[in-house]
């Protein structure tokens, strides 16, 4: 069964403190990896797509890294606006269309 | 930006009462999805729809939740006899694309089971 695993489950940064968020996954056959942003009461908004080992994609502060088992979000400078829970998810096929796997997340707060 | 909108954002009901859950997904959008997050867990997929019928439902879904697209333009989840671990935020979804990529969710409605 297709699994996705986040650490740390929280992470407690100061402005302009770079740092990484993981994302480890075991799927059956990888089609396709997601990060999401969830801020408090709203539904997951989505940041990024990997598809294949060595593929990278930015986007402000976040870059986010895909290897064969897993991925990272890393985080540079970041601002307090940055705040919030990142999520990563991967699809799991299921005829016309995929379902997405989530893990659980990393909240990250991102004091000025 | 165009949005997924989700009605009402909170509910509360009666165990046993049924409730629908109304999403209006993006308008060109062809591919729409339940999910739900109980407090402090994972989002967890529900239901995806296609070409007006459903492409694929989990566990969860059992014969207490059906969907429906009424017209072209709503997406609807009904609980028919709600239950307490029923309390959960749903998130509706939509995608131009089934891959699960890019999936556009609305804010989610808050449902309560007392």
């Amino acid at each position: 069964e297709d699994q996705v695993t986040q650490s740390p489950e929280a992470l407690r940064l100061q402005e302009g403190e770079s740092s990484s968020l993981n994302c480890s996954y075991t799927v059956s056959g990888l089609r396709g990896l997601f990060w999401y942003r969830q801020d408090p009461g709203k539904g997951p908004e989505f940041l990024f797509t990997l598809y294949s080992a060595g593929e990278e994609k930015e986007k402000e502060r976040l870059k986010a890294t895909l290897t064969k088992k897993e991925s990272f979000l890393h985080i540079t400078a970041p601002k307090p606006e940055d705040s919030a829970t990142y999520l990563c998810a991967v699809p799991n096929y299921g005829g016309a269309t995929n379902k997405l796997i989530f893990g659980t997340g990393t909240l990250l707060a991102v004091q000025p | 930006e165009p949005e997924v909108t989700q009605t009402p954002s909170h509910q509360v009901t009666q165990m046993g009462q049924e409730v629908i859950l109304r999403c209006v997904p993006i308008s060109n959008h062809l591919y729409f999805y339940w999910y739900r997050q109980i407090l402090g867990q994972k989002v967890e997929f529900l239901v995806s729809f296609y070409n007006n019928e459903i492409s694929e439902k989990s566990e969860i879904f059992d014969d207490q939740f059906s969907v429906e697209r009424p017209d072209g333009s709503n997406f609807t989840l009904k609980i028919r006899s709600t239950k307490l671990e029923d309390s959960a935020m749903y998130f509706c979804a939509s995608s131009d694309s089934g891959t699960g990529e890019k999936l556009f969710f609305g804010s989610g409605t808050q449902l309560s089971v007392l």
